[in-house]
């Protein structure tokens, strides 16, 4: 079965650094790509950026682009989002998803990673 | 960039069909495929149409997807209605390195 598992959820203070994963099994991690998602309270999906586990090539959406990093490890098949400095907007829940590149199709999706700012 | 345009809000009876829109606000609905996942409450989001049309195995074919060019939208149809089908509805498409998600439509069954 293929899937996708993230790490749990975190409470964090402003100005604070994280990194969150995301672990693929039952299939081939470098032969398809890994995306990243927002979802803010009450609010709709947003697509962050998406990397290339096979040779960590990155593309960013220009609405998170220097406010987070993507990266993977694809010997323990993990792909990882961190902030370097955390604010009270970032509370949201996280969603990492295997990305078929053509059609660029979410599918299957992690459970999610809420991650709560506040001091 | 562009955007995809969706109703905030339907709602129909339980039997009843429903339709969601999808519009496109530039560049051809038809040059880039686009995909629906359904989200319930409290849950991860799960693919209910790809590839404009396409169904996954387990979704039921009271699913259906189409696009319409001359409106420049795509379309999720749901047939015969089941209170089970009550959740949040995406629609997501992508131009060259960009991916863009619909603002979500919530369909209550009532």
């Amino acid at each position: 079965e293929v899937q996708l598992v993230q790490s749990g959820a975190e409470v964090k203070k402003p100005g604070e650094s994280l990194r969150i994963s995301c672990k693929g099994s039952g299939y081939n991690f470098t032969s398809y790509w890994i995306t990243w998602v927002r979802q803010m309270p009450g609010k709709g999906l947003e697509w962050m950026g998406r990397i290339d586990p096979s040779d960590s090539y990155i593309d960013y959406s220009p609405s998170f682009q220097g406010h987070v990093t993507i990266s993977a490890d694809k010997s323990i098949s993990t792909a990882y989002l961190q902030w370097s400095s955390l604010k009270a907007s970032d509370t949201a829940m996280y969603y990492c998803a295997r990305l078929w590149v053509i059609p660029n199709w979410f599918d299957p999706w992690g459970q999610g990673t809420l991650v709560t700012v506040s001091s | 960039n562009f955007m995809l345009t969706q109703p905030h809000s339907v709602s129909e009876s339980p039997g009843k069909t429903v339709i969601i829109s999808c519009t496109r606000s530039s560049g051809s609905i038809a040059s880039n495929y686009v995909q629906w996942y359904q989200q319930r409450p409290g849950s991860s989001p799960t693919t209910v149409i790809y590839e404009d049309n396409q169904r996954p195995s387990g979704v039921p074919d009271r699913f259906s997807g189409s696009i319409d060019s001359s409106s420049n939208s795509a379309s999720l149809t749901i047939s015969g209605l089941k209170t089970e089908d009550e959740a949040d509805y995406y629609c997501q498409s992508y131009d060259s390195s960009t991916l863009v998600f619909g603002g979500g439509t919530k369909l209550t069954v009532l």
